[in-house]
């Protein structure tokens, strides 16, 4: 988790409000993830940032967006939570895009939407 | 589509032994294979990567294998010790862009004493 910090670790929200989760890197790394895992789906991609201000979308990109306006924050923005939006978040850094590049992640923010 | 298969069921095998994990995947043309382990609560670690043309890779106790044609990577931990329990990810480039990656769904490993 080294150089990747999520906040806030741990939320609990209402259905229908607004949400935004950080992530911050000292890594100057020109890539970040965002992802969310659940049981049985693993990991899946949410949207991913290429650069400032250079953001697409991920598999499952329907209720989120995000910003990155600054290398070190990507940030994650839930416009109206719902509960199937329930799911543990982390935060990823590559070097390079690709697979031949490793990501590293951060510790998780632990989301529930009541 | 493309699909990433890892056994769902966790892996129990006895400290000493061999654990042999399985990453099986369609649909695909990957030129690379990662990686990673993941503790409860924490997020993912990346271990190693291994390129189309290389049929094997190690690192300290750990050796993957990719055959490209059976379409499938063997990840084995040798002299395994309860610390080596965790769930194990394998990740390949997303069909139709250079930049992202899939995850498969992980196979939990258990080493008992």
């Amino acid at each position: 988790d080294a150089g990747i910090t999520q906040s806030p670790r741990h939320k609990v929200t209402e259905t229908g409000t607004p949400v935004t989760l950080r992530c911050h890197q000292t890594e100057n790394h020109r890539y970040m993830y965002w992802y969310r895992q659940d049981p049985g789906h693993g990991l899946r991609l949410i949207h991913y940032s290429y650069g400032v201000k250079d953001t697409d979308k991920g598999e499952v990109s329907d209720g989120y967006s995000v910003s990155r306006s600054k290398t070190e924050d990507f940030l994650l923005t839930l416009e109206s939570a719902t509960s199937s939006q329930t799911s543990v978040y982390f935060c990823a850094i590559s070097e390079f895009g690709g697979s031949s590049y490793e990501q590293y992640f951060g510790p998780g923010t632990r989301l529930t939407v009541t | 589509s493309q699909k990433i298969e890892q056994n769902s069921e966790a892996l129990n095998i006895q400290e000493g032994k061999t654990a042999t994990l399985t990453c099986n995947y369609t649909n695909y043309s990957p030129a690379y294979l990662q990686w990673y382990r993941q503790d409860p609560g924490r997020g993912p670690v990346f271990l190693l990567l291994i390129r189309e043309n290389e049929k094997e890779k190690r690192k300290e106790r750990l050796k993957v294998t990719f055959d490209t044609t059976l379409k499938q990577s063997l990840f084995h931990i040798t002299a395994s010790q309860p610390a080596d329990s965790a769930t194990y990810l394998c990740a390949l480039r997303t069909t139709g862009t250079a930049s992202k990656l899939t995850f498969g769904t992980g196979t939990r490993l258990q080493v008992t004493l």
